[in-house]
């Protein structure tokens, strides 16, 4: 089993609509939850990043995590043309040492 | 400005012959590591540097050889190229140790024939 499973998408949708983005995980132990974003032919960009458990939110973007269910959210709203790109949720134990990625989902906003 | 250069960019070589991607950093992290990245599996961490001197396998580590002998850089070096290590690969820092704050470099593209 992989340590972060990721709905791979793709994903297309309107501009102005809510996007919601989902990862489990699978160990307990993590304790650190990251949303990355990548553009084409880039590196992956921090978007929001969250110790434990709980909600964050920072303009459009909402982050959750479930430690309960082990679940991981990133919620967009009124989404734009320029957030289409491979959305990447990450997870780290306590330590921070080591990086667990999902696979990605790609989203494209429509204008 | 705060930035992580990767080097070379792309790169296409052949099997066995010996290679280094190197990475470089201006922000005085401590913390350094290398991914790749493969279409379907996504960033799998090869090693991280916790300090000069100081490195640990990630997940991926066969065939990969890393050193740090300064706080600045963590060059990758590939002893023995095998196709199978045709990737994407990213050196990422951080500047702290308990945060999961990852600044990443443009990525190097490796192509094993």
């Amino acid at each position: 089993q992989k340590e972060v499973e990721q709905d791979p998408g793709p994903l297309s949708v309107p501009e102005g609509a809510i996007v919601s983005l989902n990862c489990t995980y699978s160990n307990s132990a993590f304790q650190y939850f990251m949303w990355y974003r990548q553009y084409s032919r880039k590196g992956p960009e921090l978007l929001m990043y969250t110790y434990s458990s709980g909600n964050k939110e920072d303009g459009r973007f909402t982050a959750q995590v479930d430690k309960s269910s082990k679940y991981i959210s990133l919620f967009i709203r009124d989404s734009q043309p320029s957030d289409s790109a491979t959305y990447l949720c990450a997870t780290s134990p306590y330590t921070g040492n080591q990086f667990y990625f999902g696979t990605g989902t790609s989203l494209t906003v429509i204008p | 400005e705060a930035q992580v250069t990767q080097n070379p960019r792309y790169l296409i070589t052949v099997t066995g012959k010996k290679l280094t991607v190197t990475c470089s950093q201006n922000m005085n992290h401590e913390y350094m590591s290398w991914y790749r990245q493969d279409p379907g599996l996504g960033l799998r961490q090869i090693y991280y540097s916790m300090n000069v001197e100081v490195t640990d396998k990630g997940d991926v580590p066969e065939g990969y050889k890393v050193s740090r002998k300064e706080k600045r850089n963590f060059p990758l070096i590939l002893e023995s190229p095998s196709p199978n290590q045709t990737s994407l690969y990213f050196c990422a820092t951080k500047r702290g140790f308990n945060t999961g704050e990852l600044f990443f470099g443009e990525g190097s593209r490796l192509t094993v024939l």
